[in-house]
């Protein structure tokens, strides 16, 4: 039962453009997303998160966008690096849980 | 202030035999998550502890995985008579606080089994 999904294993880019990462999700307890970013042989990294309160939280070059009703958020890169390059994951938590569930994966590849 | 220290890093064990993955939170984390990456998947949560508590194992296999966080030195998972199904890259994660906060991983230990 995958709760959280990427439905895209891998996504390139050219340098400069937007990146639109996305993840859909079921679990209508799921209250706060995140996501996070992983470099090979590396644990993963936090890059941005939104709670449900939000449509939209924004960071530098970064933005996650969220739609409630369709169950659905977006994570915006904008202008895209070639150091952008690795697999972001999508995760998501409910308030009353004490765990993240995360989706496959998103291998980003930006081109120069 | 160091990262979430995992060691170590590989792991190669033969079927059957017992393998260790020790984790030391971040300085002031008092949460410790531990998560399974197989191959081609993303993470799996497997056990949440604080300090000497089990708070939730519900993503540990029922047999042959333990888990522990003793009130002095590193939170330990502990897989007995190993098999190849558990060759993995496993991620510890702490926070300071638990629920509903980001997470800071560390870079994992990833477990052969041959």
């Amino acid at each position: 039962d995958q709760q959280v999904k990427q439905n895209s294993p891998s996504l390139s880019v050219q340098e400069g453009r937007i990146s639109i990462l996305n993840c859909d999700y079921t679990n209508s307890m799921f209250d706060y997303f995140l996501w996070y970013k992983k470099y090979p042989a590396e644990g993963p990294t936090f890059l941005i998160s939104i709670s449900s309160i939000k449509d939209k939280n924004e960071d530098g070059r970064f933005t996650v966008f969220l739609n409630k009703s369709a169950k659905h958020l977006s994570l915006h890169i904008v202008p895209s690096q070639p150091g952008d390059s690795a697999v972001y994951f999508c995760a998501a938590s409910a308030i009353s849980g004490s765990r993240l569930t995360f989706g496959e994966g998103t291998q980003l590849t930006v081109n120069p | 202030n160091a990262g979430v220290m995992q060691n170590p890093r590989h792991l190669v064990r033969r079927r059957g035999q017992e393998a260790r993955l020790r984790c030391s939170p971040m300085k002031g984390h008092s949460h410790v998550y531990w998560y399974r990456q197989l191959p081609e998947e993303g993470l799996k949560f497997m056990v949440y502890l604080q300090k000497e508590n089990i708070i939730d194992e519900s993503g540990m296999p029922k047999e042959r995985f333990s888990a522990e966080f003793p009130k002095e030195g590193p939170s330990i998972l502990r897989i007995q008579q190993v098999v190849r199904g558990d060759s993995a890259a496993y991620f510890c994660a702490s926070s300071r606080q638990g629920l509903n906060e980001k997470l800071f991983f560390g870079s994992g230990t990833q477990l052969s089994v041959l």
